[in-house]
């Protein structure tokens, strides 16, 4: 149990081009959604918060018309990079936060790595 | 501000060496710690979550322990397949419930 997916797994853009990302809860209802940004080496920085049917809140720093994050599901997120430039790449990976037992717990999607040209 | 501290940034034993990983935090309100274990090119994996001090966990070869101020995770025995970033996170009340992650512990165990 406890599965989340994302597509694509791999995506390569040309620069001004915008690129969406999938995120899905297979096994259980998200009430919560997370967006994180990896870059090589370091830590998951968390980029936004979205609550199913209502606004993402973003965290300081990341703009929030460049990063479009729409939940209009209880099992599906998707973030879209609008305009991405080259130092949009990086390694997006989603979590899902939902109503089972083990309520606090978020469970990450396997990522997807996004290259700008 | 929340911190998460993690130490070593990385740890080479070999197969059966047991040893930790530290992870300090200074946050207000912990609401909960949680272990993550991350393979190259891969989403974190869920392992444990502590929420009071004293709380211990164990999974297989793994313990993860907790007191008010740094987490422990133990690996007993390790083998090859152990080898990945572990990464600590802390959630904390009035936060909502994102999480804060440390920067990990880059863990290889060689034959």
């Amino acid at each position: 149990g406890a599965v989340v997916s994302q597509h694509p797994s791999w995506v390569i853009c040309k620069s001004g081009t915008s690129v969406k990302i999938e995120c899905r809860s297979l096994d259980f209802q998200a009430t919560t959604m997370f967006w994180y940004r990896q870059f090589p080496k370091q830590s998951l920085m968390l980029m936004a918060t979205s609550n199913e049917g209502s606004k993402a809140t973003y965290e300081q720093g990341v703009e929030k018309d460049k990063f479009l994050i729409n939940h209009a599901s209880l099992t599906l997120s998707t973030l879209t990079v609008t305009s991405a430039h080259p130092e949009d790449s990086s390694f997006y990976i989603c979590s899902a936060r939902g109503q089972r037992d083990s309520y606090n717990e978020q469970f990450f999607g396997p990522g997807t790595r996004l290259t700008v040209l | 501000e929340d911190q998460v501290t993690q130490s070593p940034e990385a740890l080479r034993l070999q197969e059966g060496e047991s040893s930790s990983l530290n992870c300090s935090y200074t946050v207000s309100g912990l609401r909960g710690l949680f272990w993550y274990r991350q393979d190259p090119g891969k989403g974190p994996e869920f392992l444990f979550t502590l929420y009071s001090a004293g709380e211990e966990k164990e999974k297989e070869r793994l313990k993860a322990t907790l007191t008010k101020k740094e987490s422990f995770l133990h690996i007993t025995a390790p083998k090859p397949e152990d080898s990945a970033t572990y990464l600590c996170a802390v959630q904390v009340g009035g936060g909502g419930n994102k999480l804060t992650f440390g920067t990990g512990t880059q863990l290889k165990v060689e034959l």
